[in-house]
């Protein structure tokens, strides 16, 4: 059964720095990884895929990368902003569905 | 551009209570997915759809049904409710196959009383 681990559970870190947030999986047999920003109460916006045969994505400030043999995904976000504290969540896919991690919570203070 | 609909966004029940829940895919999107996000929770894959027919399916309740519709659209439905049944309802679309990117709905917060 597949089973994704975040770290750190939390993240709290002052406007401008740059941060990268893990997650690891068990089961490297995956077609890809996703991940997601949730605000509090809200819905999954998707902020980058990753194919098996992707090593990274970029899209802005975000970029996250795949080592798919050690299972592993890292996302990297520069230059921090207050409105990106939300909780980021990586999912996996190995078969029709995602199996998701417990999520990063990310707080940005001015 | 269209996402994911879901309605109700709100839904407060009574216990043994009957709750229905419905998705709209994204246009073109032929396959759907249900999960449930408890509070402090990661999002828990229920069951999916492929052209009507259920594809996949995870920790549903039996107390639970779900069907997909000719024109793509999905109902989720949960009877005899329970206390913790408390949670926020997801839907996401995607086209079929393992390598297609998932879209979610603002999900649907169930409330049992």
């Amino acid at each position: 059964k597949q089973e994704v681990t975040q770290i750190p559970a939390a993240l709290s870190v002052p406007e401008g720095e740059n941060l990268v947030l893990n997650c690891s999986f068990t089961d490297s047999a995956i077609y890809n990884l996703q991940w997601f920003r949730q605000d509090p109460g809200k819905g999954l916006t998707s902020l980058l895929l990753i194919q098996s045969s992707q090593r990274e994505q970029t899209s802005g400030r975000l970029n996250a990368s795949l080592d798919k043999s050690s299972g592993r995904s890292t996302l990297y976000i520069a230059a921090s902003q207050p409105g990106d504290s939300a909780t980021y969540l990586c999912a996996v896919r190995d078969t029709g569905k995602l199996t998701f991690g417990q999520g990063t919570i990310l707080t940005v203070h001015p | 551009a269209a996402g994911v609909i879901q309605s109700p966004r709100h839904l407060i029940k009574e216990k043994r209570e009957t709750a229905t829940l419905k998705c709209y895919p994204i246009p073109r999107h032929d396959t759907v997915y249900w999960y449930q996000q408890g509070p402090g929770q990661d999002p828990q894959f229920l069951i999916s759809f492929y052209e009507k027919m259920q594809s996949d399916k995870g920790s549903i309740p039996d107390r639970f049904s779900a069907q997909q519709f000719s024109d793509y659209h999905s109902e989720l439905n949960m009877s005899s409710l329970e206390l913790g049944d408390s949670a926020l309802y997801f839907c996401a679309s995607s086209l079929y196959g393992y390598t297609g990117e998932l879209f979610f709905g603002e999900g649907s917060r169930l409330t049992v009383l």
